[in-house]
């Protein structure tokens, strides 16, 4: 199957700092990437749709410009998040759709983030 | 509003006995419906996708069923072993966007020697 890797699994920062994390698809191009995000014990959710070479679209209530997202290529997309709050961590997990009919998706591994 | 409900937050069988998870969806109309399974800290693995007019499908000991009138799928394991043991997610497609994907909370499933 399709590869996405995604970097760092693990990151902790301070608060007012910015962390960017990568999500690359591997053997694939990958028009569109999608950001979710999980809190413990809670269900992955929606945060953006990132588009090769043009803006992301947002779901309501993330703050766009809190949460950067950059899709310069076929095969990465990367999520900054700004001035990072203890509210921010969280899991954070990217994925991508292949196929004709783009019904399966493919997972990042995840990144941890902590902010403290 | 949307709905994906998974029966129970955890699952805890014995080793050999079949799990069914269950899946409960309003206020879809969805043309196929996805299970994945996520380990802790790891992100979802794609395991099996049934379409809307499809009543079963199958792969190695999982089962898959859909049943779009009553909107519920369940999730077999048979001959279950402790490698199992992960969270289960059920998801549909997203309305409007395009290709990303709502998830159930998940049902985590124990399964014990």
């Amino acid at each position: 199957g399709a590869v996405v890797s995604q970097h760092p699994s693990r990151v902790i920062c301070k608060s007012g700092t910015s962390v960017k994390i990568e999500c690359r698809s591997l053997d694939f191009q990958a028009t569109t990437m999608f950001w979710y995000r999980q809190f413990p014990k809670k269900s992955l959710m929606l945060m953006a749709t990132s588009n090769e070479g043009s803006k992301a679209t947002y779901e309501q209530g993330v703050e766009k410009d809190k949460f950067l997202i950059n899709h310069a290529s076929l095969t990465l997309s990367t999520l900054t998040v700004t001035s990072a709050h203890p509210e921010d961590s969280s899991f954070y997990i990217c994925s991508a759709t292949v196929g004709t009919l783009r019904t399966e998706a493919f997972f990042g591994q995840g990144t941890r983030l902590t902010v403290v | 509003s949307q709905k994906i409900e998974q029966n129970s937050e955890a699952l805890n069988i014995q080793e050999g006995k079949t799990a069914t998870l269950t899946c409960n969806y309003t206020n879809y109309s969805p043309a196929y419906l996805q299970w994945y399974r996520q380990d802790p800290g790891r992100g979802p693995v794609f395991l099996l996708l049934i379409r809307e007019n499809e009543k079963e499908k199958r792969k190695e000991r999982l089962k898959v069923t859909f049943d779009t009138t009553l909107k519920q799928s369940l999730f077999h394991i048979t001959a279950s072993q402790p490698a199992d043991s992960a969270t289960y997610l059920c998801a549909l497609q997203r309305s409007n966007s395009g290709y990303a994907l709502n998830f159930g909370k998940g049902t985590s499933l124990l399964v014990t020697p």
